[in-house]
């Protein structure tokens, strides 16, 4: 499996709600990074967390970083109908020159 | 954030024309920047890294010939999508890096670019 993959693959919650996104990946990594893509857009850089941060928020987003299990987390909160989208989690990885994306996790809020 | 204008948005060409894709950062300097290819539903499929004032070096499977790539300033990455047949079709997406210090890099991304090759 590839570097920087994200589960759920959808997820589907009702206006309000929280929508939690996790994503795993593989090597050593500088930062981590989590992007949003509306449908036929490109993809919008939402918050960077280093590899020494743990936690980092951005008004209703909040983003967990856990590199003894490499896996990072990104939580919406109070989710409104315009965050529907897909969210994809990036890393970028010592020496690797590029970030790797995973597959992303497609996110439906119902209002 | 860092802005990347990507132009243009939406193209359609016949088959066997050759189209132009512009990629520019417009605050910053980007001295790498890559060239996506995306299905519906689909994640980002790197094509190519685009390195300023070399040849681009492309992934697995791309043909280069095909998809030519130039990054002539630390602005600007152009991608050619050379002979576009109908497969050709798709979402053209390019990003650029900036470096953000100890931690590595990021990458800003343009709006994308729908091409349709009748």
């Amino acid at each position: 499996s590839q570097q920087g993959e994200e589960d759920p693959q959808a997820l589907s919650i009702q206006e309000g709600e929280n929508a939690t996104m996790n994503c795993s990946y593989k090597t050593s990594i500088n930062n981590l990074q989590w992007y949003r893509q509306n449908s036929g857009r490109g993809l919008v850089h939402l918050i960077l967390i280093r590899s020494n941060e743990r936690e980092k928020h951005s008004g209703r987003l909040r983003v967990t970083l856990d590199t003894s299990k490499k896996s990072s987390s990104l939580l919406i909160t109070a989710s409104r109908a315009a965050d529907t989208a897909s969210y994809f989690c990036a890393t970028d990885a010592i020496n690797a020159g590029k970030s790797t994306f995973g597959d992303g996790t497609t996110l439906t809020v119902k209002p | 954030g860092a802005v990347v204008s990507q132009h243009p948005s939406w193209v359609i060409c016949k088959s066997g024309t050759s189209v132009k894709i512009e990629c520019r950062s417009l605050d910053f300097q980007a001295t790498t920047m890559f060239w996506y290819r995306q299905f519906p539903k689909k994640s980002l499929m790197l094509m190519a890294t685009s390195n300023e004032g070399s040849k681009a070096t492309y992934e697995q499977g791309v043909e280069k010939d095909k998809f030519l790539i130039n990054h002539a300033s630390l602005t600007l990455s152009t991608l050619t999508v050379t002979s576009a047949h109908p497969e050709d079709s798709s979402f053209y997406i390019c990003s650029a890096r900036d470096y953000v210090g100890n931690f590595g890099n990021i990458q800003y991304f343009g709006a994308g670019t729908r091409l349709s090759v009748l």
